[in-house]
């Protein structure tokens, strides 16, 4: 299986501010790679597919970049109900993988 | 609307069988495969694999083979995980998730079923 690794695991930051997280794989992916956010008690959503596109209904200040095995992340400002877990996901090989998340706290 | 929709929470015997629903509506049943996601207490989340709801065929992930079965009931719209001979390991939320082709990610997520095992 394809072995994906985020960084980093947490993450502290306050309203307004621009973060990004990182997923490598252990090969190449080319584009096939996800991002999703967790809540508690929430369903997991979608937010980017094959590395950078939107999926609908998505704010803009979410995005995506990389390809091969090196990804990122970015929420260009943060908004309080951006807190939450960040997973990655490849969907390059057909045996799916997810990164171990990077949580994303309030400072 | 499109939605996902799974059956409630569930508190079982180790030894038991668990069978956990997963009922779609708001599109095409056929259309879309349906994944199982695991999150364990305090873990992160892990692809259990899928189902295709064409022919009905699972694909299992490395780990969940055995005594974990996926199936499906087409007339009513509705995936099906059944977890047997229950461990206290098995104790997690379960999410199941279409995608209409692997490679662009999960669409849509069910709100999740909790499983206890004790």
């Amino acid at each position: 299986d394809i072995q994906m690794t985020q960084s980093p695991s947490s993450l502290s930051a306050s309203v307004g501010d621009r973060v990004t997280i990182t997923c490598r794989a252990s090969r190449s992916l080319t584009r096939y790679l996800n991002w999703y956010q967790l809540k508690p008690g929430k369903a997991p959503k979608l937010l980017i597919y094959a590395a950078s596109s939107l999926h609908t209904g998505v704010p803009s200040r979410f995005s995506g970049s990389g390809s091969g095995t090196d990804f990122n992340f970015t929420i260009s400002s943060l908004q309080p109900e951006d807190f939450a877990i960040y997973y990655c996901q490849q969907s390059y090989d057909s045996s799916l993988t997810f990164g171990q998340g990077t949580r994303l706290e309030i400072k | 609307q499109v939605q996902l929709v799974q059956s409630g929470s569930e508190l079982k015997k180790p030894g038991a069988s668990v069978k956990i629903s997963c009922k779609a509506s708001g599109y095409t049943f056929s259309n879309y495969a349906l994944n199982w996601v695991r999150q364990a207490p305090g873990q992160g989340l892990e692809w259990m694999g899928w189902v295709n709801t064409n022919t009905g065929y699972p694909t299992y992930a490395q780990g969940f083979t055995g005594r974990f079965v996926f199936s499906l009931d087409t007339s009513v719209s509705t995936a099906y995980l059944e977890i047997r001979s229950l461990e206290a390991e098995d104790s997690a939320l379960y999410y199941c998730a279409r995608h209409e082709g692997f490679h662009y990610g999960m669409d849509v997520w069910g709100q999740g079923t909790t499983v206890i095992v004790s």
